[in-house]
């Protein structure tokens, strides 16, 4: 079945020390997600890719980067983890932009939910 | 400030209840609102959106832009509906940004 696969699911990580995030997908879309979702709130945006476009949200803290070497594969890194970054990551695809487009639903992977010691 | 607000964490209703799943939303310009679930060890994924003007799993969702509200609801309730719903806003047409609220966490008890 074509998906959008993270991994790992659950990652454990000491503060201050880097930790990546990985996604991947076999849908072959052109968009990439990464939302962060703390406990008891709403996920939010972090960036996006189109393509290797990158599109970082104002409010991204400058901790977290994002690569995406091809078209499957897109990564979230977190240079340096604080007890506040403890959330679940989505990754999320589309295959354009502009949500409003039904041709454009974007199709969520199951999360990293990534704790801070 | 583009905003959801889903204003219950929990609705607790028994089978055969109708449900209304609550949803609020601040946005100056022409919205698209949708609806999110995900059921217990599933990932997130679309329900509806209001443009499509369906009806999923009994589910519809209609837009009232006086009240600025998007309620999603269901005659009858069935177990199976157990699940997180969000709700979700899309502010402009050209980015795939989606503002989603808090989540509802719908129990259908037998």
């Amino acid at each position: 079945d074509a998906m959008v696969i993270q991994n790992p699911r659950y990652q454990v990580t000491q503060f201050g020390k880097p930790v990546t995030l990985s996604c991947s997908q076999t849908l072959n879309h052109n968009v990439m997600y990464w939302y962060q979702q703390k406990s008891s709130q709403a996920p939010k945006l972090l960036f996006h890719y189109y393509d290797k476009d990158f599109n970082n949200e104002a409010d991204t803290p400058d901790n977290f980067q994002s690569r995406r070497p091809n078209t499957s594969f897109c990564f979230l890194d977190i240079r340096s983890p604080g007890l506040g970054d403890a959330a679940m990551y989505l990754c999320a695809t589309s295959r354009g932009l502009g949500a409003r487009h039904p041709y454009n639903e974007q199709f969520f992977g199951p999360g990293t939910r990534l704790t801070v010691l | 400030a583009q905003r959801v607000t889903q204003p219950e964490k929990l609705l607790s209703v028994f089978k055969g209840a109708p449900v209304e799943l609550k949803c609020n939303y601040s946005y100056s310009g022409s919205p698209e609102l949708f609806w999110y679930v995900q059921y217990s060890r599933q990932r997130l994924q679309l329900l509806l959106r209001h443009i499509s003007r369906e009806s999923i799993k009994g589910f519809t969702a209609d837009l009232n832009k006086g009240e600025t509200s998007f309620h999603l609801k269901k005659p009858f309730a069935q177990e199976e509906d157990s699940a997180m719903y969000y709700c979700a806003l899309s502010a402009s047409s050209n980015t795939g940004k989606l503002i989603f609220g808090q989540g509802t966490t719908l129990q259908v008890k037998p």
